[in-house]
């Protein structure tokens, strides 16, 4: 089964920063690309990030490009976020997501709250 | 950037009723994907490839559609399938797009 439980939310103050973990199980870690996906309180999805099965290539959104930054270790089955920069619009649920071979995110972890506020 | 919109924002039907929730994109696209959120819940892949049915969708479920007009369609809804809705494509920037999601209630 696959399984992704995501850690390291919280409340933090503007221009502060946070590092998102995603442990990952029920699959091989070092194959597929990873993403992480947000959503602001009563809003919609929004892609933040992206990387490649062995980290060699990662896209960011252009509202996060500069700030936030994803990396993995696939030898602890894990996905990164680390933010740095944040603002109050960056506010959200951060989902950890992974990619499917058909162009779309077939497994969800719960998400992990940040709150950007002072 | 390919933006989607989905119509209605609300869709409000009772149980057993047919449910058709429509995505658009700006520009034509290959595929489209569609997820399932409930409540305080991660959303959940229901459709991928336009199509296609993902691992546990049930067949009341079906995806539609081509070049910029798609649609999900509930056959008869049952009162689990009371969610939000998103439409999602793949490619360009960004990489991911969703759309801004169609909520189905009673």
């Amino acid at each position: 089964e696959v399984r992704l439980v995501e850690s390291g939310g919280g409340l933090v103050q503007p221009g502060g920063s946070l590092r998102l973990s995603c442990a990952a199980s029920g699959f091989t870690f070092s194959g597929p690309w990873m993403s992480w996906v947000r959503q602001a309180p009563g809003k919609g999805l929004e892609w933040v990030a992206n990387i490649k099965g062995d980290g060699s290539r990662t896209y960011h959104v252009d509202s996060v490009r500069g700030r936030f930054t994803v990396s993995r270790d696939d030898a602890k089955s894990s996905l990164y976020l680390q933010m740095t920069g944040l603002e109050a619009e960056d506010t959200a649920v951060y989902y950890c997501a992974k990619v499917g071979t058909s162009e779309n995110l077939d497994y969800w972890g719960q998400g992990t709250l940040v709150t950007v506020s002072s | 950037e390919i933006v989607l919109t989905q119509s209605p924002g609300t869709l409000s039907l009772s149980p057993g009723e047919r449910a058709t929730l429509s995505c658009r994109a700006s520009q034509s696209v290959g595929y489209l994907t569609w997820y399932q959120q409930k409540p305080g819940q991660a959303p959940r892949l229901l459709i991928y490839r336009t199509s296609n049915r993902a691992t546990g969708t049930p067949d009341r479920f079906s995806g539609s559609g081509s070049g910029t007009d798609f649609t999900l369609t509930i056959s008869r809804l049952e009162p689990e399938d009371y969610a939000v809705y998103y439409c999602q494509r793949y490619g360009g920037s960004p990489l991911f797009t969703f759309g801004p999601g169609t909520k189905v209630d009673f």
